[in-house]
């Protein structure tokens, strides 16, 4: 099975740097998704992670480590607008089928 | 509009009803998921369908049934309802089942008073 860790909450002040942690337990792993989502909205794609490393793209970074089952996701500059959940997503490919498996999600206040 | 349509926005009932969501993926995609997000929760996978068959099964309760029709849009069938179904219910579509091309739909928000 799957089990996936990130913290509940998480605060930070307008401009700052915060990272959020995932770790992972999969019977299979093929890749590692972060998704934003604001309050009652949908989410939507931030990175896909599928070899160790670091990913960038502009003020948000995202890290794997597959053999510790962990990431990362780094925003920069932070902004209110950035106040929302972060889902960590394992991607499984098991038993012919290929989906995604969320964390509970990290809420994220941004303030000023 | 990401393309995945889900029908009704919203939807208050009460318990012990039955209720039809639905969703009409993105042009070509033969894929649909649906996902059961209720507060504060994360997304719970429930069911996969590709091509009008069903591809896997996450914790989705007795109660709930799904489809996928022949013009692909598929439909989640909530019975019996409890207090505790109200959530937020979720639809991704992806062209030939990858993860990797997920589109989420912008969801049904059910209410079960």
């Amino acid at each position: 099975g799957q089990n996936i860790d990130q913290p509940t909450e998480m605060t930070a002040t307008e401009g700052a740097i915060v990272q959020i942690n995932c770790t992972y337990q999969t019977s299979g792993f093929n890749g590692l998704f972060w998704y934003q989502q604001h309050a009652g909205e949908a989410p939507t794609f931030l990175s896909y992670n599928v070899l160790d490393g670091l990913e960038e793209k502009g003020r948000f970074s995202s890290f794997l480590s597959r053999s510790k089952g962990y990431s990362y996701l780094l925003l920069k500059e932070l902004q209110m607008k950035d106040s929302a959940s972060y889902l960590c997503a394992v991607r499984d490919r098991a038993y012919n089928t290929d989906k995604l498996i969320f964390g509970t999600g990290t809420r994220l206040q941004v303030f000023p | 509009d990401s393309g995945v349509t889900q029908t009704p926005k919203h939807l208050i009932t009460a318990t012990g009803q039955r209720v039809t969501l639905r969703c009409s993926p993105r042009s070509g995609d033969l894929s649909v998921y649906w996902y059961q997000q209720s507060l504060d929760q994360g997304l719970q996978f429930l069911i996969q369908y590709y091509n009008g068959e069903e591809r896997a099964k996450g914790n989705i309760l007795e109660r709930f049934s799904a489809q996928q029709f022949p013009d692909l849009h598929s439909e989640l069938n909530l019975s019996s309802l409890e207090l505790g179904d109200s959530a937020l219910y979720f639809c991704a579509s992806s062209v030939v089942g990858a993860a990797a091309d997920y589109t989420f739909g912008s969801g049904t928000r059910l209410t079960v008073v």
